[in-house]
């Protein structure tokens, strides 16, 4: 069955203090891993898709990693407009345009 | 000029009630979806439509019937409304399924 986990749930951190958000996968066949951002009340906002593993992808403070089996998304000196829950999913090769979402980790920047 | 564009954004009725919510998407894409997402936040696929044919079909209950009536539209009625099937019901399109893909705002329905 195909799983994806997002580590850590929640995270709290002070403006200007680096972190990285995991997001582990089994899935039969991967296409390519999404990742979003939610902020309450909107619906995911997308940043960045990786095809491969060994692909980087940058916007701003984030960058985004891709290995065979997980991926990161850090965040560089981050601002409290960074606060939101980030949202991984990998594409299925098995079925069209099926997003596997995980259930995401809250980010809290405070000043 | 919204991408993806759901209404109503909110909706509350009784259970028992039919309703339908409406999707339209202006980024000429050719595949539409419907994710529900419940109060623990997972967003699960429920539909999906490429060039108005259904092609994902999870396990939803029969009581859920999509219809697309055009490669910019993708409307989702739900017959019998039951307290379980309180949510937020966000619609998606992408290119080929893989490229662009937009999600709406979403549409928080609730039950009562």
């Amino acid at each position: 069955e195909d799983q994806v986990t997002q580590s850590p749930e929640a995270l709290r951190l002070q403006e200007g203090e680096s972190s990285s958000l995991n997001c582990s996968y089994t899935v039969s066949g991967l296409r390519g891993l999404f990742w979003y951002r939610q902020d309450p009340g909107k619906g995911p906002e997308f940043l960045f898709t990786l095809y491969s593993a060994g692909e980087e992808k940058e916007k701003e403070r984030l960058k985004a990693t891709l290995t065979k089996k997980e991926s990161f998304l850090h965040i560089t000196a981050p601002k409290p407009e960074d606060s939101a829950t980030y949202l991984c999913a990998p594409l299925l090769t098995d079925s069209w345009g099926k997003l596997q979402f995980g259930a995401g980790t809250q980010v809290v920047v405070t000043p | 000029d919204t991408a993806v564009s759901q209404t109503p954004k909110y909706l509350v009725t009784q259970m028992g009630n039919d309703k339908s919510i409406k999707c339209e998407q202006n980024l000429g894409h050719d595949t539409m979806y419907w994710y529900k997402q419940d109060s623990k936040k997972f967003l699960k696929i429920m539909f999906s439509y490429n060039n108005k044919e259904l092609i994902i079909n999870e396990t939803v209950p029969n009581r859920f019937s999509p219809k697309s009536p055009d490669k910019a539209h993708l409307n989702l009625h739900i017959n019998s409304l039951e307290l379980g099937d309180s949510a937020v019901y966000f619609c998606a399109s992408s290119q080929g399924g893989v490229y662009g893909y937009t999600f709406g705002s979403g549409t928080r329905l609730t039950v009562v």
